[in-house]
């Protein structure tokens, strides 16, 4: 049972243009979502997070868009940089399951020069 | 520095062995937790622990033990009852079980175990 979900495996844009990687859940008790960024043979390191209370958090470069009603978020980068290049990972978790955190299958951006 | 510490980066087991991997944390950090990564499938929780002495199974336990005897360390033994333990595994570590809030996990660099 697969709770949380990145239908895109792969992504691929153009340097300067905006990234849009999705995000969906099914799991109505999530109440904090987080997106990872990873390099091959590294650790995934923390990006943007939002709470369920929001529909938006924004830094820098990075957005991050949760619909809850359609249970789906977004995370946008603008403008997309070849060192963005990496497997982003859309996580989150619910309140009573302390800090566990749930994972999507990820999804590989490649930003081309 | 503060960080994660897994190792050895890489390592070889032949078929019916056990074999352990290692993870230290000095970030003061109360839970830690396991994970595997697959192709395609995301990062699938092993294990996890938010409090010394206390472990719980995650979704994929089967073939793993650990143990929680230090707050700074939660070694990952992968036993010959894993059927398929060629992955890369991950350690990770929050500030406790209620705090994902914010910056959620640091996660340690990894350690590629392949069966040969």
């Amino acid at each position: 049972d697969q709770q949380v979900k990145q239908n895109s495996p792969s992504l691929s844009v153009q340097e300067g243009r905006i990234s849009i990687l999705n995000c969906d859940y099914t799991n109505s008790m999530f109440d904090y979502f987080l997106w990872y960024k990873k390099y091959p043979a590294e650790g995934p390191t923390f990006l943007i997070s939002i709470s369920s209370i929001k529909d938006k958090n924004e830094d820098g470069r990075f957005t991050v868009f949760l619909n809850k009603s359609a249970k789906h978020l977004s995370l946008h980068i603008v403008p997309s940089q070849p060192g963005d290049s990496a497997v982003y990972f859309c996580a989150a978790s619910e309140e009573t399951s302390g800090s566990r955190l749930t994972f999507g299958e990820g999804t590989q951006l490649t930003v081309n020069p | 520095d503060g960080g994660i510490t897994q190792s050895p980066k890489y390592l070889f087991r032949k078929e019916g062995q056990n074999v352990t991997l290692s993870c230290e944390q000095n970030l003061n950090h109360d839970a830690m937790y396991w994970y595997r990564q697959d192709p395609g499938q995301g990062l699938r929780l092993i294990y996890y622990s938010q409090i010394v002495n206390d472990f719980q199974k995650g979704d994929i336990a089967e073939g793993y033990s650990v143990s929680r005897e230090k707050k700074e360390s939660f070694p990952l033994t992968v036993t010959s009852a894993q059927k398929n333990p060629t992955a890369f595994y991950l350690c990770a570590s929050s500030i406790g079980a209620y705090s994902t809030g914010g910056y959620g996990y640091t996660f340690g660099s990894g350690t590629r175990l392949t069966v040969v």
